[in-house]
């Protein structure tokens, strides 16, 4: 099974609204984090937000926050009034447990275009 | 502060030459990744080093890749040959481990996109 799960390969959004990226994801460990990534078309990997599995409160981050729905294992990336330049490829991440040295198993990513 | 550092940016090998793939992480993080993404297998970890050692390597997918980390400030992916089906971005990524509210982000680099032709 899928450790992390992004069903929307691509979306297109309007310069301005909010966007929502899905993010579901599958574990049986109680100490988990879950990250979000942005790949522009440059293709650096740029760290966006994180939520870990104890925390009580939805992460934000500026224009950035995760919709953090523990009972149904989801981690949507929320990002408000869109721009031109959140264009890029949004890839969910999880890491099982909490020290650094334990495996991120990263989704397949969403080409997310904003239109103007 | 600086970022992780990679070089080269890109790289076109002919095949069966030698490439070797460099990394300056953030200074003083003690964990550094290797990572490869393809479009058909995404973000695939290949080794990482904790204070320069070597942790694991079980995602190295033949002899042919060696990682080195001869210092806190430098390593190196190197592929010996290479072959066309290692054209992809090799990231390298850094991280400490530190407080738990922070996740212990890793950090990625700009990428090295690799062409083997």
């Amino acid at each position: 099974a899928q450790k992390i799960t992004q069903t929307q390969p691509g979306m297109f959004v309007q310069e301005k609204e909010a966007v929502t990226l899905d993010c579901t994801y599958d574990t049986s460990d109680q100490s988990y984090g879950l990250f979000w990534y942005k790949q522009p078309s440059s293709g650096e990997m740029i760290f966006l937000i994180y939520q870990g599995s104890y925390d009580e409160q939805n992460a934000t981050e500026g224009r950035y926050s995760l919709n953090f729905q523990k009972a149904r294992k989801s981690a949507n990336l929320v990002i408000s009034a869109s721009q031109l330049g959140d264009s890029a490829m949004y890839f969910c991440a999880m890491r099982e447990g909490l020290n650094v040295n334990e495996k991120l198993t990263f989704g397949t990513g969403t080409r997310l275009t904003i239109i103007p | 502060d600086a970022g992780v550092i990679q070089s080269p940016r890109h790289e076109v090998t002919e095949m069966g030459q030698e490439v070797t793939l460099r990394c300056k992480p953030i200074s003083g993080h003690d964990y550094l990744f290797w990572y490869r993404q393809t479009m058909m297998r995404g973000l695939e970890l290949l080794i990482y080093f904790n204070n320069n050692v070597p942790i694991d390597d079980s995602g190295m997918p033949e002899d042919r890749f060696s990682a080195k980390m001869p210092n806190a400030s430098f390593s190196t992916l190197k592929i010996q040959p290479s072959e066309p089906r290692d054209s992809a971005v090799y990231f390298c990524a850094t991280s400490i481990q530190g407080e738990h509210s922070s996740g212990n982000t890793i950090y990625f680099g700009e990428g090295s996109w690799l062409t083997v032709v």
